[in-house]
């Protein structure tokens, strides 16, 4: 069975700082995983996804994710929090091309 | 032009009506999908088409009943609505079963009150 935790419901962090979701998937096989945000009253949009090309994936908006398989986690990042980044935060996986399972969210509030 | 569109955007309605909730993507996608966003924004798939045929059908209430015309449309009909089906429908869309990592492509989003 697959599935994605995300740890932190809530995560707040000032303008111009580090900002840091996590991601812990399990799987028995290599996964497929992305990230999605949804800012408020919209839709999910992709922001990045991993497709074993590379362990280091560079998504929209400064964003990147690190795939580490030892630790079963695909963290996001973003050098500096722009007011603009404060939405909900989702990370899935899938391993079939029509399944795919979403952790529960991260909202990122940006402190000015 | 939008990727996935779904219509009405809001739904307000009393317990007990027959609403439907229509979804159309431009994409070419063979593959489409309904979830279900709750007040704490936790996503939950309801069902997935490939090509007009079903092929995920989570454990849902059977008051709810997707129909796809074609494999450009998912339709949501749900019979009798109640207070706790309250929530944001979400379609998206996937290339399709050919390809594992391909995202969703998801729509605005339709947001249904019952009263």
């Amino acid at each position: 069975a697959q599935s994605v935790t995300q740890l932190g419901s809530h995560v707040s962090v000032s303008e111009g700082a580090l900002v840091l979701l996590r991601c812990n998937y399990s799987s028995s096989v290599p996964p497929y995983l992305f990230w999605y945000v949804q800012y408020p009253n919209q839709g999910l949009q992709l922001l990045l996804k991993y497709t074993s090309a590379a362990t280091l994936v560079k998504g929209i908006n400064g964003f990147e994710a690190e795939f580490k398989k030892s630790e079963t986690s695909f963290h996001l990042t973003k050098p500096s929090a722009h007011m603009s980044d404060a939405a909900e935060y989702f990370c899935a996986v899938s391993k079939t091309g029509n399944q795919f399972y979403f952790g529960t969210g991260t909202s990122l509030t940006v402190i000015p | 032009d939008t990727a996935v569109s779904q219509t009405p955007k809001y739904l307000v309605t009393q317990m007990g009506n027959d609403k439907s909730i229509k979804c159309e993507q431009n994409l070419g996608h063979d593959t489409m999908y309904w979830y279900k966003q709750d007040s704490k924004k936790f996503l939950k798939i309801m069902f997935s088409y490939n090509n007009k045929e079903l092929i995920i059908n989570e454990t849902v209430p059977n008051r709810f009943s997707p129909k796809s015309p074609d494999k450009a449309h998912l339709n949501l009909h749900i019979n009798s609505l109640e207070l706790g089906d309250s929530a944001v429908y979400f379609c998206a869309s996937s290339l399709g079963l050919s390809s594992s990592y391909n995202e969703q492509f998801f729509g605005p989003g339709t947001r249904l009150t019952v009263l």
